[in-house]
């Protein structure tokens, strides 16, 4: 199925463990985003990767790794978590680095840290 | 600091008028722009996009509007119908080339039968 798959689709954690939000794309797409939304807030910008292999930090980088090994794969981590990391978290992939077009979103990882 | 904003959280139309919702910015290196729509528990679809060297641009219902002097942009939606209802973000890219894309708050849109 073409599009973009994330995992798990909920999950609780205990403040302190360690987590990794998974993303995958089949689209072959260049670029590659993590957003989380929380309310009054809107997507705010975690970390991004304009190719595999480069990582760039959003507007909120902060308790949050990625890496980024290939085209298809964008992990997230939280190295150890805390309670204001609950929230929902949003991948999104774009067909080029090189020009402005849409992103595309997964359906989303609902996060709570206890 | 939000680069993006969104003033009205929340917008209710009765169906078939017309739905304004309104998007500011504060960085004039924002180059393109663009509105999404999201149902609750879906991920964001991308609906209209539009560049700086434009200032209008329309795909059916959907027009946005840029004004660049103001910092400001609008999306029309007419007729508005009630599949309509959703939550609208705007974003921005642009910025030095990072292609970072920054959205804002967002709306909710209501429309009315």
């Amino acid at each position: 199925i073409a599009g973009i798959t994330q995992a798990p689709t909920s999950q609780i954690l205990a403040a302190g463990r360690r987590m990794t939000l998974r993303c995958t794309q089949d689209m072959r797409h260049n670029a590659m985003y993590w957003y989380r939304q929380d309310l009054g807030l809107g997507l705010r910008l975690i970390h991004y990767s304009n190719t595999a292999g480069t990582t760039g930090k959003g507007e909120v980088p902060d308790g949050y790794s990625v890496s980024r090994a290939n085209t298809d794969d964008f992990p997230l981590t939280l190295a150890s978590a805390v309670p204001s990391q609950t929230s929902v978290y949003f991948c999104a992939s774009r067909v080029s680095s090189g020009s402005y077009n849409e992103q595309f979103f997964g359906p989303g990882t609902r996060l709570t840290v206890l | 600091d939000q680069q993006v904003k969104q003033n009205s959280p929340s917008l209710s139309v009765q169906e078939g008028r017309i739905s304004i919702l309104n998007c500011d910015y504060t960085n004039s290196m924002f180059d393109y722009f663009l509105w999404y729509k999201k149902y609750p528990a879906e991920g964001p679809t991308f609906l209209i996009s539009i560049s700086s060297i434009k200032d209008k641009n329309e795909d059916g219902r959907f027009t946005v509007f840029l004004n660049k002097s103001a910092k400001h942009l609008s999306l029309h939606i007419v007729p508005s119908q009630p599949g309509d209802s959703a939550v609208y973000f705007c974003a921005a890219a642009g910025i030095s080339g990072t292609y970072k894309y920054i959205f804002g708050t967002g709306t909710r849109l209501k429309v009315l039968a």
